[in-house]
Formats: C-alpha cells, sequence, structure tokens
C-alpha cells in the first residue's frame, strides 16, 4: 500500500540532545513537508522541499534540520536550540503542483524528559 | 502574507442533522485554493474538500459541501446527515500557488452526540 509512514510514534528527548523524526513515502512524491501541531494552534510549517538535495524554511524554521538525499526520505532533526520541543509533528507529501492537496502521515509525539 | 480564521474552537451537532463550520481567510492573491482537513482521534489528517478560487460553483463531496463566498472571504463546510464517525478536528486551510504552501486555521473541534 502506498503512504507515508513516520517512526517513531512517540518519542522523548533530553535535556540538549538532538533528536532525529523519520518520515518516508512511497507515493513517487517529489514535495515533502514537515508541520508542528501544538494544541489550540493548528499546524505550523517547519520545513519543505519540493526536490532532492533542496529545501527551504517554513514559518517556524528556527532549531530544527532537514535533508533531503532521497526522494522517499525527508528527515527532521529537533535540536538542542529547539527549547519547546513538546508537540506533535506531521509529515505530509505531495505531487509537484499539488497546490495543497497533501497527504499525511500518523504523526509522532515528541515529549521533553 | 495569508492568514485563515477559525473563530468556532468547538461545535456540536446531534446524528443526522446538519453542522456548518465557519472559516474567513485573508489574502491579496487571487490564485489560491481553500480545503478542509479532518484530523480524527487518531491524529492522521485527511482531506475532506476543495475548492478553487477561480471556480463560483461551490464544491461538493458526498455529505461535505462548501459555501465560498469570495467578496467576503468566507468558505465554511456544511456536513449533511452527521454521522458519529464526523467526530473529529476540521481545519481550515489555504494555499497560494506563489508561496507554496499550505496555511491552516486553529481548527474546529466537533462533536456528534447521539
Amino acid at each position: 500500500d502506498g503512504g507515508i509512514t513516520q517512526s517513531p510514534k512517540y518519542l522523548f528527548r533530553k535535556e540538549g540532545q538532538n533528536v532525529t523524526l523519520s518520515c518516508e513515502q512511497n507515493l513517487n512524491h517529489d514535495a515533502m513537508y514537515w508541520y508542528r501541531q501544538d494544541p489550540g494552534q493548528g499546524l505550523r510549517l517547519i520545513y519543505y522541499s519540493q526536490i532532492v538535495n533542496d529545501f527551504q524554511k517554513g514559518d517556524i524554521a528556527e532549531g530544527y534540520s532537514v535533508s533531503r538525499e532521497k526522494k522517499e526520505s525527508f528527515p527532521l532533526t529537533v535540536t538542542s536550540a529547539q527549547k519547546n520541543p513538546t508537540a506533535f509533528y506531521l509529515c505530509a507529501s505531495s505531487i509537484m503542483g499539488g497546490l495543497g492537496k497533501l497527504f499525511f502521515g500518523s504523526g509522532t509525539q515528541l515529549s521533553v524528559l | 502574507a495569508q492568514t485563515v480564521t477559525q473563530s468556532q474552537p468547538e461545535m456540536s451537532v446531534q446524528e443526522a442533522e446538519t453542522v456548518t463550520l465557519s472559516c474567513t481567510y485573508d489574502t491579496s492573491e487571487s490564485d489560491y485554493y481553500l480545503f478542509w482537513y479532518k484530523q480524527p482521534p487518531s491524529r492522521q489528517m485527511i482531506l475532506v474538500i476543495r475548492q478553487e478560487a477561480y471556480k463560483q460553483q461551490n464544491a461538493t463531496e458526498n455529505r461535505f459541501s462548501v459555501n465560498f463566498q469570495k467578496a467576503a472571504k468566507s468558505f465554511s463546510l456544511k456536513i449533511s446527515d452527521s454521522q458519529l464517525g464526523d467526530a473529529a478536528m476540521y481545519f481550515c486551510a489555504g494555499y497560494i500557488g506563489t508561496a507554496s504552501k499550505l496555511t491552516f486555521g486553529t481548527g474546529t473541534r466537533l462533536q456528534v452526540t447521539l
């Protein structure tokens, strides 16, 4: 079945630690996105990539980093510079020119120990 | 800049009844697309319906339809014959081609009662 796989489902971060959230898709989509969801704030865009080896900052990129070495994969690293990382993280993908029609993964809940 | 506003944090509807969720948006662009996404308790976002700004006709998908008022920058979602499975968070979102990104509202939690 085609889809987007996010792992792990739950992740805990210690003080000063970097953690990486995985996102893999087998939909052959060109574009991939990372969103952060906080209670009462909807979804906010962290980073997005429209092509391999290229990505752009979203609205809240500080404290995060990404890579896009393969079309299928778009991992997100939450660095120690992100002082409030507790949130639900959603990965999404779309075809080029998808015009907002996104397919989402099932998300990763990140909490601070 | 683009903003999407949902002013109803929570709504409730009885099973088999009709409910309307409100959304307003603001953009200076003429080419844009509007969406309603559903987030059930599983937390996976699902596309419900899409409206192209250049189309005057309101989009419909089975029991879901929109009321798109371009001049008023209003985009409401009507759910007819509500079912227990419709209980979820509903997010309004807008996409502007020049920005290449989707902007979400803060969501409306819909409860469906027997």
